[in-house]
């Protein structure tokens, strides 16, 4: 099971960009996808996207397309999601999560301690 | 836009047993959707139960199992603790644009 540790607590200002780190304890693997979720306050969660560390695949949830970008550093095994043009409505605890997958196995195993993002004047 | 549906709240004695389900907008639940359950506590990251159906990880307590049920999947939690109070949720896979959609939350009491 991968370790994940995530930044701390960030406040931007509406329209600004906001960049969260999410780093792995160990190298990942082909078969290992880390993922972006968030969570506004007294919600549920939602899923954002992800990246695949070995394949350099993203995927991003429609709705945020444009505005959310994910990369993986490989040389300190830290993914990075950033989104950007902030709302208020963009406050959330930011999760990221792993998954391992094969052939008929989509299994999430690990999740960061969460990063709280505030959008604020 | 594909919605997963979940239980809003449910209530179970100690030592009970209780099945939360999750349920798909665009059809029956199957093992292409690969479902995955959380649970969360006030203030803490979502912790993995169960993947693909009913694959429990290794920190995952015997009472909880996964299955899928009536063409949903479903958490079954035989032999309740005070400590399984908590919000669960279940994540299922849809491919194409949107691939992975949260249900909304099932706030478990203990009473």
């Amino acid at each position: 099971q991968v370790q994940l540790v995530q930044s701390g607590a960030d406040m931007r200002k509406p329209g600004a960009s906001v960049k969260i780190s999410c780093r792995a304890s160990r190298d990942t693997f082909a078969g290992y996808f880390i993922h972006w979720a968030r969570q506004a306050p007294g919600q549920g969660l939602e899923w954002i996207g992800g990246v695949g560390p070995m394949s350099g695949e993203t995927r991003s949830a429609p709705k945020l397309q444009g505005r959310v970008t994910m990369t993986w550093d490989p040389s300190i095994n830290t993914a990075y999601m950033e989104l950007s043009r902030l709302t208020s409505d963009d406050t959330a605890v930011y999760y990221c999560a792993g998954e391992t997958f094969r052939t008929n196995v989509k299994c999430f195993d690990s999740w960061g301690q969460g990063t709280l993002v505030t959008v604020s004047s | 836009q594909t919605v997963v549906t979940q239980e809003p709240s449910l209530s179970v004695s100690p030592g009970g047993t209780v099945t939360l389900t999750c349920a798909s907008s665009t059809g029956a639940v199957t093992s292409g959707s690969f479902p995955n359950w959380f649970q969360q506590k006030p203030g803490q990251a979502p912790t993995p139960l169960i993947s693909d159906i009913s694959n429990r990880h290794s920190w995952t307590p015997g009472r909880f199992s996964g299955s899928l049920l009536g063409g949903k999947a479903a958490l079954t939690v035989s032999g309740v603790q005070p400590e399984d109070e908590a919000e669960y949720y279940c994540l299922l896979y849809f491919g194409g644009a949107q691939p992975w959609v949260f249900g909304g939350g099932t706030k478990l009491t203990v009473l």
